[in-house]
């Protein structure tokens, strides 16, 4: 299985400052064919099913804000959320979908500071 | 609009079988990856295992063993059987959708919580 891991475990930002949350995998999800990589990021709000930001690493689903961007490539990706907002607080997480079992990381929390 | 919705009962006692069923509105099961997803609480995400036009079925190895997922054309519905359920199997479960096999889920139902008791 591929292992996902997330940092930090939770976070508090400032209104309108920045907010990185990482995430690292235990081998490449990155096909060489297509130069794709397999990584999403949801962003779950209490007593919600997750919802989908961004999926082959950086490419943001429809309706998401564009401060919310993803980065990185292989083994390591970053989830940057540009200028936060109070409706941003939730627990984010990042999926490989690149084999099964596809895997989760265990989550970030996202507080206001 | 796509809309997935998990039915079947909040309790089921330890050692028996906990059967879930996802009931999908505003487009066809045909073409699509139908999964299981759970979540105990105050935890993460688990992915269970997926169905595809009923000719393809992937588990979860660490489940494999306890699992049934099958598909309903007829009621545009496919369903969740867990064996010999344990407190450890306490989650909400959640049913979702993808577009292939290597792509992110796109739709998620609300989630049901299935509690495991004696």
């Amino acid at each position: 299985d591929i292992v996902m891991t997330q940092s930090p475990d939770s976070l508090a930002v400032s209104l309108g400052e920045r907010a990185t949350i990482n995430c690292k995998s235990s081998q490449s999800v990155v096909y060489s064919s297509s130069n794709r990589n397999y990584l999403a990021w949801y962003q779950q709000k209490p007593g919600q099913p997750p919802k989908l930001l961004i999926y082959w690493a950086s490419t943001r689903e429809s309706g998401v804000p564009d401060r919310f961007s993803g980065s990185g490539s292989g083994t390591d990706f970053i989830l940057t959320i540009s200028s936060l907002q109070a409706e941003d607080v939730a627990v984010y997480y990042c999926q490989q979908y690149y084999s099964t079992p596809y895997t989760f990381g265990q989550g970030t929390k996202l507080e206001i500071k | 609009q796509v809309q997935l919705q998990e039915s079947g009962p909040g309790l089921v006692r330890t050692s028996e079988t906990l059967s879930l069923t996802c009931t999908v509105s505003g487009g066809s099961l045909s073409g699509y990856y139908w999964s299981w997803i759970r979540q105990p609480p105050g935890k993460g995400l688990e992915w269970i295992g997926y169905i595809y036009d009923s000719t393809s079925i992937n588990y979860n190895p660490s489940l494999k063993s306890r699992l049934t997922i099958s598909v309903d054309t007829s009621k545009n519905q496919f369903s969740l059987k867990v064996r010999s359920v344990t407190a450890a199997d306490t989650a909400v479960y959640y049913c979702a959708r993808a577009t292939t096999v290597v792509a992110p889920v796109d739709y998620w139902g609300q989630g049901t919580l299935v509690t495991v008791s004696s």
